[in-house]
């Protein structure tokens, strides 16, 4: 399977720990983000890599979240000390970069259940 | 308005029926635009993109009205495959578009 990976595929933790989220992307893609994603609505931006380097940071991403893409392959996202309001899927997409808009391909998700 | 805005739904059609969802965004410097379906408890996927009036891929359309800011996609001849969660979706980022914002999305059902 040639398309974005991610594990595990679901997490249930207690609050107050810490989890860490791997996702692989397709291996030509320099450019990989994640998204989060609640019941009912739609995957909301979190961050982006473009290779190595996190370009950008949304608001959502509050200081107990971290994310890092070493070698501009894989990427992981850690949430320390979980909240019940961390409950969600997390997704991961990768694209090529170029001018325009290239297609994200997203990942099957990580599916995180806070007790 | 809110930068990505759709139909609630849920829709609920029977099959071979025609069905239509609506969106408008708020940002009028974005160019193009997506359909994303996804199945329940899975990943986003890419339906079509529109980048200039629409898009036509088989039974799928996909209209853009830069005026109005409004995108539509119809389905025609429903089949029960078709039965998911629609996203409209918009890039934004400066000009490498990086980031979709996305619908709430608007839930088919296409019923035998």
């Amino acid at each position: 399977d040639t398309g974005v990976s991610q594990d595990p595929r679901h997490k249930i933790t207690k609050r107050g720990q810490n989890v860490t989220f791997r996702c692989d992307p397709i291996s030509e893609h320099n450019r990989l983000y994640w998204y989060r994603q609640t019941l009912g609505q739609g995957p909301e931006f979190l961050t982006y890599f473009q290779n190595e380097a996190q370009l950008e940071k949304s608001r959502l991403l509050s200081d107990r979240f971290s994310a890092e893409r070493p070698k501009g392959s894989f990427s992981t996202l850690e949430i320390q000390r979980t909240e019940q309001g961390d409950s969600a899927m997390y997704l991961c997409a990768s694209s090529l970069r170029g001018p325009g808009v290239w297609t994200q391909y997203f990942g099957p998700g990580t599916r995180l259940l806070v007790l | 308005r809110k930068e990505v805005e759709q139909d609630p739904g849920p829709f609920n059609v029977p099959e071979g029926a025609t069905v239509a969802f609506n969106c408008t965004y708020s940002n009028s410097a974005s160019q193009s635009f997506f359909w994303y379906r996804q199945d329940c408890r899975k990943e986003p996927k890419l339906l079509m993109s529109v980048y200039s009036s629409g898009n036509e891929d088989g039974r799928f359309t996909a209209q853009l009205n830069r005026a109005s800011q409004y995108i539509s996609l119809l389905i025609r001849d429903s089949k029960l495959s078709d039965s998911a969660t629609y996203l409209c979706v918009v890039p934004s980022g400066g000009g490498s578009n990086y980031k979709l914002t996305f619908g709430k999305g608007t839930l088919l059902t296409v019923n035998p």
